[in-house]
């Protein structure tokens, strides 16, 4: 069964603060995403990341790093945490088999409330 | 660019009634189309996936089909149950940039009353 971690399921943090929320996926998948959740907009794409060492931007990018320092990790950065960031988290994880598209894993999601 | 309007934001059905959601799609390349489905407290999980055009999908009883044409995609199901309760994206795959990316509708909330 593909398994995507997310930590922490929860998080309450302070506008200017640094935040990273961390994904850890067993599936051995080559791309891992990051998505973010808000009410009346679906997810919307920020990172992804197709191998190790390398991220590529999103839809909206804009206040968020990421880091993939190996297949099985990928992480999500806000350095100056705004309360516009406030939403639910989600990573997921998908191979890219020939020309075939694979199915996406998410994670269960970090609910990120910035005060 | 890619983008997925999935314009009815709240279904509500009684058990045994049918259900049928629409989206429109828009894309320059060959897309894939998929629907995943969101319980509460839980991450999306694919439902089914199509990929070919007027090529049917189907998985748990319920189906789908996407029209090149009209650039419409839609899911259905003959008969829900309180437990088919959940929101339901309707999602375009695309590989225009030359890396996979999957772009989401704004997802439909099923509410079905027992």
């Amino acid at each position: 069964e593909a398994a995507v971690t997310q930590s922490p399921r929860s998080k309450v943090a302070v506008t200017g603060g640094k935040v990273t929320l961390s994904c850890h996926q067993t599936n051995n998948h080559d791309y891992m995403y990051w998505y973010r959740q808000d009410t009346g907009h679906g997810l919307r794409l920020i990172h992804y990341s197709y191998v190790a060492d390398s991220t590529e931007k999103g839809d909206i990018p804009d206040g968020y790093k990421a880091s993939r320092p190996s297949q099985e990790n990928f992480s999500l950065i806000l350095e100056l945490a705004s309360l516009s960031q406030t939403a639910v988290y989600f990573c997921a994880s998908s191979d890219a088999l020939g020309g075939r598209y694979e199915t996406l894993y998410f994670g269960s999601g970090t609910r990120l409330t910035v005060l | 660019g890619n983008s997925v309007t999935q314009m009815q934001g709240q279904v509500t059905l009684s058990e045994e009634e049918f259900l049928f959601i629409n989206c429109t799609y828009s894309t320059t390349g060959y897309p894939t189309l998929f629907w995943y489905v969101q319980y509460p407290g839980e991450g999306p999980q694919l439902l089914l996936k199509v990929t070919t055009a007027n090529n049917k999908g189907s998985s748990r009883g319920f189906e789908a089909t996407y029209d090149k044409g009209t650039t419409s995609f839609h899911l259905q199901k003959a008969s829900v149950q309180e437990s088919d309760s959940a929101v339901y994206y309707c999602v375009l795959g695309d590989r225009n940039t030359g890396y996979q990316n999957f772009y989401f509708g704004k997802g439909t909330s099923l509410t079905v009353i027992p």
